[in-house]
């Protein structure tokens, strides 16, 4: 079974600062996924990280994906309290029929 | 509204009892995926369907079954209903059966308590 462990499970910082979340696995997955989800609704797709060592920015975001594809980064500038939320990282598993597997999750608080 | 519809929104229930958990995929979507999320477990995938046929299944239990109709929207029924069945349940769906680097769709989820 793979497994993805994400790193902090919590983290409360203030306003302007920057911070990084982690997602390992010992596996290899064909692509990687990022989410955010807020209290009361479902998951929704920050981005989708494909090659080994790709690199995304969404405006203040950065994701990094391992170059042996097992491992990925989300990387936030200048965080801000909209930013508060759970962010899950969900590695594609191919070998049966192509379902998501998810870490535990960062909550992430953003105080003004 | 991200184009997953699922109802109801939260589902009150004694032990014992059974309920049905129901979901309409986004339009153009063949897949649906059924995850239950509770605290200590986090996102757990539970049985994906695609067109009507069951693709993959995760750590579901026996209690539990689903089906997707023929005109896609899928059911989860959980039986014989434990304290610890209480957790969100999300349903996803994608366009494609053989996973997608575009990501899946969720809906907004059905809370289950059972007291």
């Amino acid at each position: 079974t793979q497994l993805l462990e994400q790193s902090p499970q919590f983290l409360s910082i203030q306003e302007g600062e920057n911070l990084t979340v982690y997602c390992n696995s010992s596996s290899v997955f064909s692509s990687l996924q990022w989410y955010r989800q807020e209290p009361g609704e479902g998951p929704v797709l920050l981005v989708t990280v494909v090659t080994g060592g790709e690199v995304k920015k969404l405006k203040r975001l950065t994701f990094q994906f391992g170059d042996a594809r097992k491992d990925s980064s989300l990387h936030i500038t200048a965080a801000q309290p909209g930013d508060t939320g759970l962010y899950l990282c969900a590695g594609l598993d191919l070998s049966q029929g192509g379902k998501l597997i998810f870490g535990q999750g960062t909550e992430l608080s953003v105080k003004p | 509204d991200s184009g997953v519809t699922q109802t109801p929104k939260h589902l009150i229930t004694a032990t014992g009892q059974r309920v049905t958990l129901r979901c309409s995929p986004r339009s153009g979507d063949l897949s649906v995926y059924w995850y239950q999320q509770s605290l200590d477990q986090g996102l757990q995938f539970l049985i994906q369907y695609y067109n009507g046929e069951e693709r993959a299944k995760g750590n579901i239990l026996e209690r539990f079954s689903a089906q997707q109709f023929p005109d896609l929207h899928s059911e989860l029924n959980l039986s014989s209903l434990e304290l610890g069945d209480s957790a969100l349940y999300f349903c996803a769906s994608s366009e494609w059966g053989q996973g997608t680097d575009y990501g899946y769709t969720f809906g907004s989820g059905t809370r289950l308590t059972v007291v």
